[in-house]
């Protein structure tokens, strides 16, 4: 059973430019948790999602920051106009369906490491 | 409001050395606990949780109590190898809200042969 899968697994762009961040469940996991993690600091909670609806996004920035979990494909984080202050790793997390014991549980993907120039 | 506060690292500790790394926490309610991993350059893995009080989890030597009278989780292992380090992740998984998970800032172990 592979894992959470996210690519790329590093990104560069320069102030100004759009990041593009994917994000594949683990298979049968219906949630997904995007979580930003700045350089020496734990993981920060941004936005929980389920298929096509945004259940949380208390986390999330006002502006250039949004996400999506289409009905197919993959969980999409989208930065747009990027700053240096953006440049963090950006873990993405799937956990199954409500009614399994193992709800609670978070599995996590490898990462994104966006360095923004 | 919850919160995870984690003692600071790094710890270097030589191999087959005793290993505690301080977890406690702030949270309405009994939330769950969670202990991750992060191998560098890699994603966070569960290495065990607790989801009431007095339990214990443990995994690969590791072990931690969910302490409700000291609001705290800390993490232990017996004897500690070269191949566990890396950092350690203490979380919480808020009770009313269990979707969004709150951690602490983590501690680096090294462990020297």
């Amino acid at each position: 059973n592979a894992g959470v899968m996210q690519n790329p697994r590093h990104l560069v762009r320069r102030r100004g430019q759009e990041a593009r961040l994917r994000c594949s469940p683990m298979k049968g996991h219906s949630h997904v948790y995007w979580y930003r993690q700045l350089p020496e600091e734990g993981l920060k909670f941004m936005v929980y999602l389920q298929k096509e609806n945004i259940i949380d996004e208390s986390g999330m920035p006002k502006e250039r920051f949004s996400a999506e979990f289409p009905k197919e494909g993959p969980s999409i984080l989208r930065i747009q106009q990027v700053v240096r202050g953006d440049s963090a790793a950006y873990f993405c997390a799937s956990s199954p369906p409500r009614g399994d014991e193992q709800t609670e549980t978070q599995y996590f993907g490898p990462g994104t490491r966006l360095l923004v120039l | 409001g919850n919160s995870v506060t984690q003692m600071e690292g790094p710890v270097t500790l030589s191999e087959e050395a005793f290993l505690t790394i301080n977890c406690t926490y702030t949270a309405t309610g009994y939330p769950s606990l969670f202990w991750y991993v992060q191998y560098p350059g890699e994603g966070l893995q569960l290495l065990l949780k607790a989801t009431k009080a007095d339990d214990k989890g443990s995994n690969k030597g590791f072990e931690a109590t969910y302490r409700k009278e000291t609001t705290s989780f800390h993490l232990e292992k017996g004897s500690v190898q070269v191949s566990d380090s890396a950092v350690y992740f203490c979380a919480l998984s808020a009770v009313y809200n269990f979707n969004k998970f709150y951690f602490g800032s983590g501690t680096k172990l090294n462990v020297k042969p």
